[in-house]
């Protein structure tokens, strides 16, 4: 009964390196999110996959921001070149697919951008 | 664009103390949700509302989604200091997947 699973959970990178950020959802689910919270503040919707598609990217910052999605389960969120603003947590999500189903969170990854 | 203003940002109670915390927006939600999230954690679901005016409630937590569909609030009886932490609304719209969340509100309820 795993729940959802982000990897690293910490990730300390210098400034203009690309970051990949990974995140494991709960078996089954269909529906994944990725957000972004700054400083313990309310999350940041970034992009929503169905299945392997992302019919939403619309909260993605930049082009440097890009994620995919493989085998309908494991998500990648890589951020190209990185800068100061991009430090803050990522936090990865799923549920079975309905647009009223519960989100199931991961722990996050906490990004610093040195 | 779509916000979700919640007030107080912050407050520091005493256990036992009554407390409630607003969400609005001046946009209609299909359904608004409330999290509480704890440090190094991800949010937690505590409910879901989806019918204008409707009132759900979950043990001391009491749930309340306005007739409009544009606001919600949280009202705690009597907090304990289990119940700190950052409280979160979300908000999605008709036909969208996308949720909006709310600024937050971080509660500390004291000993």
């Amino acid at each position: 009964g795993a729940g959802v699973s982000q990897s690293p959970s910490n990730k300390v990178t210098e400034k203009g390196k690309d970051v990949e950020l990974r995140c494991d959802p709960i078996s089954g689910h269909t529906a994944l999110y990725w957000y972004r919270q700054s400083l313990g503040q309310g999350l940041e919707f970034l992009i929503y996959f169905q299945g392997n598609s992302a019919p939403d990217k619309s909260g993605l910052p930049s082009d440097r921001f890009s994620a995919e999605r493989t085998g309908g389960s494991v998500s990648t969120l890589t951020i190209q070149r990185t800068q100061q603003e991009d430090s803050a947590v990522y936090l990865c999500a799923s549920s079975l697919g309905g647009s009223r189903d519960t989100q199931y969170f991961g722990p996050g990854t906490r990004l610093t951008v040195l | 664009t779509q916000l979700l203003e919640q007030s107080p940002q912050f407050l520091s109670i005493q256990e036992g103390e009554n407390l409630t915390v607003y969400c609005n927006s001046s946009s209609v939600f299909s359904s608004l949700q409330w999290y509480r999230q704890e440090p190094g954690e991800g949010p937690v679901l505590l409910v879901t509302v989806v019918t204008g005016g409707e009132v759900k409630k979950l043990k001391r937590l009491t749930f309340q989604f306005g007739d409009a569909r544009k606001d919600s609030s949280l009202h705690i009886t009597a907090a304990q200091p289990g119940d700190t932490g950052l409280y979160l609304c979300a908000g999605t719209t008709s036909g969208t997947y996308k949720y909006i969340f709310g600024t937050g509100t971080r509660l500390k309820v004291l000993a």
